[in-house]
């Protein structure tokens, strides 16, 4: 099935850090990816969809300036969380989506700011 | 505001009886609906979708109903086996913006001996 890789697993760095985590479609070239993220015993949340080559369209309430999404290519989006604080602390996950066809996630990404 | 309810935070069930998770939903413009699994340290997995033309989906173990007059839909797992000791997602989305998933708060079912 499909495959989509997300780097790296975990993250434990200070307040004011930036952070880049990646996704990849490892088998296939996704049209769409979107970037979500969870906080303890809350339902994934959907902060971003990005579509190769153009901007990312943000949820609301999400700050677009404090995560950056690139999606440069087919096979690849990034998330930056730029100048991380402890309230940023959660488990960020993507998907990757060809088509019609139902998201394929990665593991996931779990970050704590000091 | 929760668009898409769990409302069971927790399930066991002995292996071989049948497994029955539900979901609840506010949002009438949703018209497609999955289910993921999840294991821990991995991300979901997509298990079974259904969309708001049909009121069930089988695909082997799994079949999902939904009851669009009531909002609300269900998984069913039979016989249930100790691999499926999951978290369950039930998502929903809209048409037009099709794969903008939102998810409920998932269920936990523990298939036990």
């Amino acid at each position: 099935g499909a495959v989509v890789s997300q780097h790296p697993s975990r993250v434990i760095c200070k307040s004011g850090t930036s952070v880049k985590i990646e996704c990849r479609s490892l088998d296939f070239q996704a049209t769409t990816m979107f970037w979500y993220r969870q906080f303890p015993k809350q339902s994934l949340m959907l902060m971003a969809t990005s579509n190769e080559g153009s901007k990312a369209t943000y949820e609301q309430g999400v700050e677009k300036d404090k995560f950056l999404i690139n999606h440069a290519s087919l096979t690849l989006s990034t998330l930056t969380v730029t100048s991380a604080h402890p309230e940023d602390s959660s488990f960020y996950i993507c998907s990757a989506r060809v088509g019609g066809r139902p998201q394929h996630f990665g593991d996931g990404t779990r970050l704590s700011i000091l | 505001d929760q668009q898409v309810k769990q409302n069971s935070p927790s399930l066991s069930v002995q292996e071989g009886r049948i497994s029955i998770l539900n979901c609840d939903y506010t949002n009438s413009m949703f018209d497609y609906f999955l289910w993921y699994k999840k294991y821990p340290a991995e991300g979901p997995t997509f298990l079974i979708s259904i969309s708001s033309i049909k009121d069930k989906n089988e695909d082997g173990r799994f079949t999902v109903f939904l009851n669009k007059s009531a909002k609300h839909l269900s998984l069913h797992i039979v016989p249930s086996q100790p691999g499926d000791s999951a978290v369950y997602f039930c998502a929903a989305s809209i048409a037009g913006t099709a794969s903008k998933l939102t998810f409920g708060t998932g269920t936990r079912l523990q298939v036990t001996l």
